[in-house]
């Protein structure tokens, strides 16, 4: 069966630092791969998604960005957070001209 | 462009009594239907679609949906509620490869 990862499962950092979320998936060849941003507990918020290797797409432009290095990896980045990048971070994969998403458990940034 | 509407914050009933979240969608096309649920610090976890056919859809721990095409609805159903049914809800609609796009979600309390 698939299943998806996604770590740390919570992060403290301060303004203007760097950012790394990683998101692996296992069990299934060449997914789609997705990064939301989840504020205030309510609306999800498509930051990127990526269909293949080296494929992003951008959604909202930000100062965040996504990489896809391996096939079933995609990692969230930032090279300065900003107070507004606060919120949880889910991480979603589809198969290939599938329709349903699967989500991972999430990642809390706390950007003091 | 394609959206769906959850008009209720929150939703409050007793256990043991039915519980409905409404939703209803705009789209162009024939609607790709999702409910999610998300307990608290946890990602989200799918608990039906409807893509086409019957128009009752059954899902995960006795939910159901009904695609209503006349009203533009898909609101989501149980018979009996469970205190542990308490979480919140959100109705998406599938975009293509864009992705889904959420409701603004809507908070379901039951009381013991």
């Amino acid at each position: 069966s698939q299943t998806i990862h996604q770590w740390p499962a919570t992060l403290v950092q301060p303004v203007g630092s760097p950012l790394s979320l990683e998101c692996t998936v296992e069990g299934t060849s060449n997914p789609n791969l997705y990064w939301y941003r989840q504020a205030a507990g309510r609306g999800l918020q498509l930051l990127f998604y990526s269909v293949g290797i080296g494929q992003i797409s951008s959604e909202v432009p930000q100062n965040l960005s996504a990489s896809r290095p391996q096939d079933r990896q995609f990692i969230l980045s930032s090279k300065k957070l900003l107070l507004s990048d606060s919120g949880f971070y889910l991480c979603a994969w589809s198969v290939v001209g599938g329709e349903t998403q699967y989500f991972g458990p999430g990642t809390r940034l706390l950007v003091l | 462009a394609q959206s769906v509407a959850q008009p209720e914050d929150q939703v409050n009933v007793a256990e043991g009594n039915p519980l409905t979240v409404k939703c209803t969608y705009s789209v162009s096309g024939n609607p790709y239907l999702f409910w999610y649920v998300q307990y608290p610090n946890r990602g989200l976890q799918f608990l039906l679609k409807y893509i086409t056919g019957d128009n009752l859809v059954k899902g995960s721990y006795g939910f159901e949906a009904e695609f209503n095409k006349s009203q533009t609805s898909f609101h989501l159903k149980k018979p009996s509620a469970l205190v542990s049914d308490s979480a919140l809800y959100f109705c998406a609609v599938y975009e293509g490869r864009r992705a889904l796009t959420f409701g603004s979600g809507t908070r379901l309390q039951v009381q013991p």
